[in-house]
């Protein structure tokens, strides 16, 4: 089992939709949460980070459940411009080591 | 405030050849991580380094890769006799904390071996 798992994608919405994005990780010792976005052949970008009381950052909200292990991220009001791969990161115990999902691929279409 | 930097930004080496990243941190800070990205696939931690020192390497190849964060001057990820499976790209990071903190990337370093 990989260490952190996202949805496979593409995900291919119209400008305005709403999209969730999931991701699981596996080790519950895990201390730190984040979505980056990386767009084609760029570097990846910090979106935010993810806590337990949930955050939001305007069209952004970002959940963590420890119990389940599980981290989402939802999009609202799709852009153009969100088209991208969104990936999912876990900093795992001392902080140090940081494994990024494989990334869900967006394609915001007019 | 300059961010990370890397160079080159496209290396082209033929098999056999030593390859030689550089990584510029963002002023002030003092963690620097390397990772590989393989075409359509996720970046893979290699190593995470402080000055001087080599906190983590588990990610790395155990030969001809290398990795250095001297007291002075960037961080070096050394490829030594390149092979077409080592052909991706490679990016730096950089953090003013260890974990749990931000990660700014640099732009990378394509590698591509002939």
């Amino acid at each position: 089992r990989k260490e952190v798992e996202q949805d496979p994608g593409p995900f291919n919405v119209p400008e305005g939709a709403t999209v969730a994005f999931n991701c699981t990780y596996s080790n519950s010792a895990s201390q730190s949460f984040f979505w980056y976005r990386q767009d084609c052949r760029k570097e990846p970008k910090l979106l935010m980070s993810v806590y337990s009381s949930g955050n939001e950052d305007g069209r952004f909200t970002a959940q963590l459940n420890r119990a389940s292990q599980y981290i989402s991220l939802l999009i609202r009001d799709s852009k153009l411009s969100d088209s991208a791969t969104y990936l999912c990161v876990v900093t795992n115990t001392g902080g140090f080591k940081t494994i990024f999902g494989a990334g869900t691929r967006l394609f915001v279409k007019a | 405030n300059a961010g990370v930097m890397q160079n080159p930004r496209h290396l082209v080496r033929r098999r056999g050849q030593e390859a030689r990243l550089r990584c510029s941190p963002m002023k002030g800070h003092s963690h620097v991580y390397w990772y590989r990205q393989l075409p359509e696939e996720g970046l893979k931690f290699m190593v995470y380094l402080q000055k001087e020192n080599i906190i983590d390497e588990s990610g790395m190849p155990k030969e001809r890769f290398s990795a250095e964060f001297p007291k002075e001057g960037p961080s070096i990820l050394r490829i030594q006799q390149v092979v077409r499976g080592d052909s991706a790209a490679y990016f730096c990071a950089s953090s003013a904390n260890r974990g749990g903190n931000e990660q700014f990337f640099g732009p990378g370093t394509r590698l591509t071996v002939l």
